[in-house]
């Protein structure tokens, strides 16, 4: 079984650029999350699909950070424009009732630099 | 809101020892699942050991087992027979339906 997929695995950027993530979950798995872990603390959720509706966006900043994740299976974080504070590993997973829903499983992230 | 507190920034082993990491949260909630990861510097974080709150047996897998105190709001990690591959961070996380919220991590290294 093939897990979760990130792309890029790195991206160095300055400033006010933007940026974008992509994560395709395992197959068949309904929910799709996007966690933020800066240096030093744990995965913070950012963004939870099921299916391709939003259950919880409460802490993505709104302002500059967006997701989409139509047809339901992948999905895409982007940051416009990026700033100092959002250097982080980027952390998707996806969970499935069938599964047990109660176990997430997680892709390599996305380390990102911002310069 | 649900808050996982992991007190242990670093913790360090020698090998073939045993070793504890610390784990408190906080919650209202009476049904929830709690969780030990394990990330090591590829960044995968790979699922160490599963508890169910309903449960009151402490869950077990072949070195690693929790003390899971309910009660007491407290989830510990045991780590016997240590092994170099064991060095990683390592995050204690709630999750409650399917909102998992995860603590701030604790650093373990093992030492030949």
């Amino acid at each position: 079984e093939a897990g979760v997929a990130q792309s890029p695995r790195y991206k160095i950027i300055e400033k006010r650029q933007s940026v974008a993530f992509w994560c395709n979950p395992i197959s068949g798995h309904a929910t799709l999350y996007w966690y933020q872990q800066i240096l030093g603390q744990g995965p913070k959720l950012l963004i939870q699909f099921q299916n391709n509706g939003v259950v919880d966006d409460s802490q993505l900043p709104k302002d500059r950070f967006s997701a989409e994740r139509l047809k339901g299976v992948d999905s895409t974080l982007k940051i416009q424009p990026a700033k100092l504070e959002d250097s982080a590993v980027y952390l998707c997973a996806s969970s499935s009732p069938g599964q047990g829903h109660e176990k997430l499983f997680f892709g390599s992230g996305t380390q990102l630099s911002v310069l | 809101a649900q808050t996982v507190t992991q007190s242990q920034p670093e913790m360090s082993v020698q090998e073939a020892e045993t070793v504890t990491l610390s784990c408190t949260y906080d919650t209202s909630e009476n049904n929830y699942y709690l969780f030990w990861y394990k990330q090591p510097p590829s960044r995968q974080m790979i699922l160490v050991i599963r508890q169910e709150a309903y449960k009151q047996q402490n869950a077990t897998e072949n070195r690693f087992s929790v003390n899971f105190q309910k009660a007491a709001k407290s989830f510990s990690l045991k780590i016997s027979d240590s092994q170099l591959g064991d060095t990683a961070m390592y995050f204690c996380a709630f999750m409650k339906v399917d909102d998992m919220r995860f603590g701030a991590g604790t650093r373990l290294t093992v030492k030949p």
